[in-house]
């Protein structure tokens, strides 16, 4: 049972461009959502979360949006810049996070 | 601050030896702690977690185990590795539920060869 999923394996953008990485989910019972970003052979880094009461967080660049209903949730990346190229998994939580699959975000100079 | 420790970096083993991959936190007490394996083309799947010294809970059954002897200590083992065993895996910790984030080592290269 594959409780979160990143159906987009890939995803390549220009550079000043928006970036959106997709993320769905199946259980309600998640208290919050998780984006992080990873490079190969490193740990993911942390980059937004949000919490299952709020429909949107914004930091800088990056804001999350979430939609209950639809069990849907996106990373938006304004402006995406080639440091932006990475794989990015949206994960769920309760009292432990759930990966997707991940999406390979290249930001073309 | 808090830190999390994880070795070795790289590890070749031979199929049917040992395994056992360390991870320590520093800088907080009674974290809950994670191991993930991410392998080749694929996602991070969660391994085991453990909210407390003792309490393992595990996520797939596999050729693996997890055992936590101190509070901030976490061991990934296995008595006799398989090919399938090879991945990057990592350790991460977090203050527990809520919204407090988790963060991971540096993760570890094992090739089972």
């Amino acid at each position: 049972d594959q409780q979160v999923k990143q159906n987009s394996p890939s995803l390549s953008v220009q550079e000043g461009r928006i970036s959106i990485l997709n993320c769905d989910y199946t259980n309600s019972m998640f208290d919050y959502f998780l984006w992080y970003k990873k490079y190969p052979a490193e740990g993911p880094t942390f980059l937004i979360s949000i919490s299952s009461i709020k429909d949107k967080n914004e930091d800088g660049r990056f804001t999350v949006f979430l939609n209950k209903s639809a069990k849907h949730l996106s990373l938006h990346i304004v402006p995406s810049q080639p440091g932006d190229s990475a794989v990015y998994f949206c994960g769920g939580a309760t009292n432990k996070l759930i990966f997707g699959t991940g999406t390979l975000l290249a930001v073309q100079p | 601050s808090q830190t999390i420790h994880q070795w070795p970096a790289t590890l070749v083993q031979p199929v049917g030896s040992p395994l056992s991959l360390e991870c320590t936190v520093e800088g907080t007490s009674n974290p809950n702690l994670y191991w993930y394996r991410q392998a080749a083309g694929r996602g991070l799947q969660l391994l085991f977690y453990s909210v407390g010294i003792g309490q393992i809970s595990s996520e797939v059954p596999q050729n693996l185990s997890a055992s936590r002897p101190q509070d901030r200590q976490f061991i990934l083992s296995s008595k006799k590795l398989l090919l399938s065993d090879s991945g990057f895996y990592l350790c991460a910790w977090s203050k527990g539920r809520g919204n407090y984030g988790y963060t991971f080592g540096s993760g570890t290269r094992l090739t089972v060869v």
